[in-house]
Order: structure tokens, then sequence, then C-alpha cells
């Protein structure tokens, strides 16, 4: 079963709100509600900014919102800061006998 | 405050064994379920093991199946991986992981991260 669908690369000024897709199945984003999103600086450990699609962790910004729409899972990040540059994973359950698939990744730039 | 430290990392011939480890604190561990996900190096997240938190079940992704085990000691808060028959393709951090999900419960999201331990398989 091949990762998740996400684009490489997105970019974005300061101040603006930008959106990162994750596409998946119906095997997977499809058909469950089990879906996380992860955001991971250079030389860290990932952390959890959304789970279960759409709900933050406590001392998660509220800029970081998450949805999702048939097979696709969106994370999108308003008034963008300069500390939001970073790796971000989007992951969801697909049970048979993988259990969890991430996306490949998506690097955002702040401009 | 949680914390999760992973040891055990290092360099290993293909073919050989290693046995990674998790020092769980901060929280009751004996009620959490934990998993280790690997990141290869400049690659994305792979997930590779989950247990329950009384060690009841455990499942594991099908590129290590029947070469990795996952368990757990409740009494001494420790999560580890037992990796046998390595292949250079298991080259990655190694990260322990709690499930985010209701006690007991396993719902497949991660809120806690170990630092991770860099397994590298080469001859």
């Amino acid at each position: 079963q091949s990762a998740l669908t996400q684009p490489a690369s997105v970019s974005g000024s300061p101040g603006q709100s930008i959106t990162i897709s994750c596409t998946g199945t119906s095997s997977d984003i499809g058909s469950y509600k089990l879906v996380s999103w992860y955001q991971q600086h250079p030389g860290k450990a990932p952390k959890l900014i959304i789970y279960e699609v759409s709900k933050r962790p406590s001392g998660v910004s509220n800029r970081f919102s998450g949805s999702k729409s048939g097979n696709t899972a969106s994370l999108t990040i308003s008034g963008l800061q300069a500390e939001d540059e970073a790796d971000y994973y989007c992951c969801s359950y697909t049970g048979g006998s993988i259990y969890v698939i991430f996306g490949g990744g998506t690097k955002l730039t702040v401009l | 405050q949680v914390q999760l430290v992973e040891s055990g990392g290092g360099v290993v011939q293909p073919g050989r064994s290693l046995r990674l480890s998790c020092v769980a604190s901060g929280f009751t561990f004996s009620s959490s379920g934990m998993h280790w996900v690997r990141q290869a190096p400049g690659k994305g997240l792979e997930w590779v093991a989950v247990i329950w938190y009384d060690g009841s079940n455990k499942y594991h992704t099908d590129s290590v199946k029947g070469r990795f085990t996952i368990s757990r000691d409740n009494s001494k808060n420790t999560l580890y991986l037992e990796m046998n028959s390595l292949r250079p393709e298991d080259t990655a951090v190694y990260y322990c992981a709690r499930e985010g999900g209701r006690i007991t419960m396993i719902e497949y999201f991660f809120d806690y991260w170990g630092q991770g331990t860099l397994v590298t398989v080469s001859s």
C-alpha cells in the first residue's frame, strides 16, 4: 500500500494562510476519522498538532486546523509565522496488515 | 512531564540482531498503548508496531513482520523492540511514541515522542 499523497513543498508569507492536502483512498482516510498531523523541525522528533481529523492537543496554537472530505484530509495553518517552517506529515489508520500509513511529508517554507 | 528515552541503536551488520529500549516517565505507563515509528535518513515516517497497554495485543507492519517483535515490561516502565535478521533498508531513526487515545484505547495517533535512536545496518 502506497503512502498517502502530500505535496512535496508549499510556501507562504508571514501572516498568510496555507493548506496542505493529504490524499488517500477509501481504505484509509475515506473510511476512518483517525487522521492525524505532525510537525517536524530539522533534527527533532515529530510533534502532534492535529488528531481525529480536526482536534487540537492542548498547547497547540489554534492557527492550526484540520478537516477531511472524502478520501482527502487537509491541514490549514493561518497567520503563518517563521517558526511554522518545518516538515508536516499526515497519518491515517488503514486497518489490514499495514495498520497505519503516513504521507510522504510536505516541506513548508515561510518566505 | 512525559519523557520517552530510547537507547540501543548503533551500527550492525546485515542479518544480525539488535534490541531497542524506551524508558518512559511522567505518566502511567501501564495504562498507555505504545508504538515504534521509524524514519530512514532524509525520508518520511513509517509506523512499525503497536502494543496494547497490558501487552495483550501487538501488531507489526508487514515489512517487519516475522523479524521484529515489540514488547513491554510495565514493572520497569520500558518498551522494547527486538529486531532480528536486519536488512540495510531497516536503517533509520527509531522513535518510541505514546498512543494518544483514551486510557487503554488504541486510536493510532502519537501524542508524545522520544528523541529517537539511530540504527544503521551496514557491512
